[in-house]
């Protein structure tokens, strides 16, 4: 592995369906982020972990919940996916919370029907 | 509330040069970022400002004013392969980068 990686690159869910996305790096990167992108719309994070053991909602939680067991692994569910989950969504990494660059992984393009 | 304005769309021509521009209004300033995006891909880091003035890096320069909550991305020697969106980002006072919609940059021959 080099870099970011996700899982699985693009699905399609039935709504009321639970699916996780998965999300592993392997920089040693403390901090990582969850964002979904809509078409004319800018980034926005879905929630977010500063170091393994803790995480944090960010603008966009609601229906989403993620765990932070390990630094290398952050994955997304959603418990009852619902159409307007339908988005792209990224998960990124930087070495820690704060002004460092934020680094992408290559994205899960999610549809729910 | 906070937000980040930059156009939708621009267009320009190959081996010419580009401004696009990023304007904010954010809860507090860490920084600010700019991101390469091309079509179905992942955004990727191209620079970050926290002070006035102007960062170079080979053909791209993006330069900072925070009195005037302004940011541009200059690009020089256009290429085809810079054809993609670009992202403006601003890091705000919880550490939390909040995001322009992008700016599609079209280049034609």
């Amino acid at each position: 592995i080099a870099g970011i990686t996700q899982a699985p690159t693009s699905q399609i869910l039935a709504a009321g369906r639970r699916m996780t996305l998965r999300c592993t790096q392997d920089m040693r990167h403390n901090a990582m982020y969850w964002y979904r992108q809509d078409l004319g719309l800018g980034l926005r994070l879905i929630h977010y972990s500063n170091t393994a053991g803790t995480t944090g909602k960010g603008e966009v939680p609601d229906g989403y919940s993620v765990s932070r067991a390990n630094t290398d692994d952050f994955p997304l569910t959603l418990a009852s996916a619902v159409p307007s989950q339908t988005s792209v969504y990224f998960c990124a990494s930087s070495f820690s919370g704060d002004e460092d660059t934020q680094y992408f992984g290559p994205g899960t393009r999610l549809t729910v029907l | 509330g906070q937000n980040i304005d930059q156009p939708t769309e621009m267009t320009a021509t190959e081996g010419a040069i580009v401004q696009i521009n990023c304007t904010y209004q954010t809860s507090g300033f860490n920084g600010l970022f700019w991101y390469q995006q091309h079509a179905g891909e992942a955004p990727t880091f191209l620079s970050y400002n926290v002070l006035d003035g102007l960062e170079e890096k080979g053909r791209f320069s993006s330069f900072l004013s925070r009195s005037k909550g302004y940011s541009y991305l200059l690009l020089k020697e256009l290429q085809m392969k810079d054809s993609a969106s670009y992202l403006c980002a601003v890091m705000d006072s919880n550490y939390q980068l909040i995001w322009g919609a992008g700016t599609k940059l079209i280049i034609k021959p």
